[in-house]
């Protein structure tokens, strides 16, 4: 079975500051990695995703994470923060291959905050 | 495209009564899954769908809960008799075969007193 943590429940930033909000993983075998946002009273919405191929991954609104498999980790990462990235963000995993989308495990979510 | 529709956004009932939550997948996607997300809990898979096909219900919590597929383009998730601790807010999501990213709802937000 698959498991995230997300280790910073809440992300307190200024505005134009970079950000990075991690994200570890546990699984005994290969796995896609995902980074979903949701804004308040919204549903989530997918920010970037890893399948193969080059370890960073850039997604929507400037955000990029880059996989790490010797630290089973996908931080995701963004070099200048702005008010309209307040929100929460998931981190969520799932077996790798297969002719079903299976399962996608969600961690608990970090809630980021920008201050002006 | 209108996206994954779900209806109603939010809920109020009493506890005991049946409650009936709707989802209506992107045209053309195989998959539909419903998440429910509380605080203590996170989100949680409930159950999924492939092609109409209950898939997985090892997340339904209890009898009380069901779901069902009828057709490519609708799904109900029915708490019946609901209870409080059922309050959550529940998503559907929907996804195409090999697109490894799912769409989903709005959701709906469920308060049963």
């Amino acid at each position: 079975a698959q498991s995230v943590t997300q280790l910073d429940s809440q992300v307190p930033v200024f505005e134009e500051a970079p950000v990075e909000l991690r994200c570890n993983y546990s699984s005994s075998v290969s796995v896609y990695l995902f980074w979903y946002v949701q804004y308040p009273n919204q549903g989530l919405q997918l920010l970037l995703k890893y399948l193969s191929g080059s370890t960073l991954v850039k997604g929507i609104n400037g955000f990029e994470a880059e996989f790490n498999k010797s630290q089973t980790s996908f931080h995701l990462r963004k070099p200048s923060v702005h008010i309209s990235d307040t929100a929460e963000y998931f981190c969520a995993v799932t077996r790798r291959g297969g002719g079903s989308q299976g399962n996608l495990i969600f961690g608990k979510g970090t809630k980021l905050s920008v201050k002006p | 495209d209108a996206g994954v529709i779900q209806s109603p956004r939010h809920e109020v009932t009493e506890m005991g009564q049946e409650v009936t939550l709707r989802c209506k997948p992107i045209s053309g996607h195989d998959y539909l899954f419903w998440y429910r997300q509380t605080m203590m809990r996170g989100l949680e898979l409930l159950i999924y769908f492939n092609n109409n096909v209950p898939i997985d219900d090892s997340g339904m919590p209890e009898d009380r809960f069901s779901a069902k597929m009828p057709n490519a383009s609708f799904s109900t998730l029915k708490i019946q008799p609901s209870e409080p601790r059922d309050s959550a807010v529940y998503f559907c999501a929907s996804s195409g075969q090999g697109e490894w990213g799912y769409t989903f709802g709005s959701g709906t937000r469920l308060t049963v007193v």
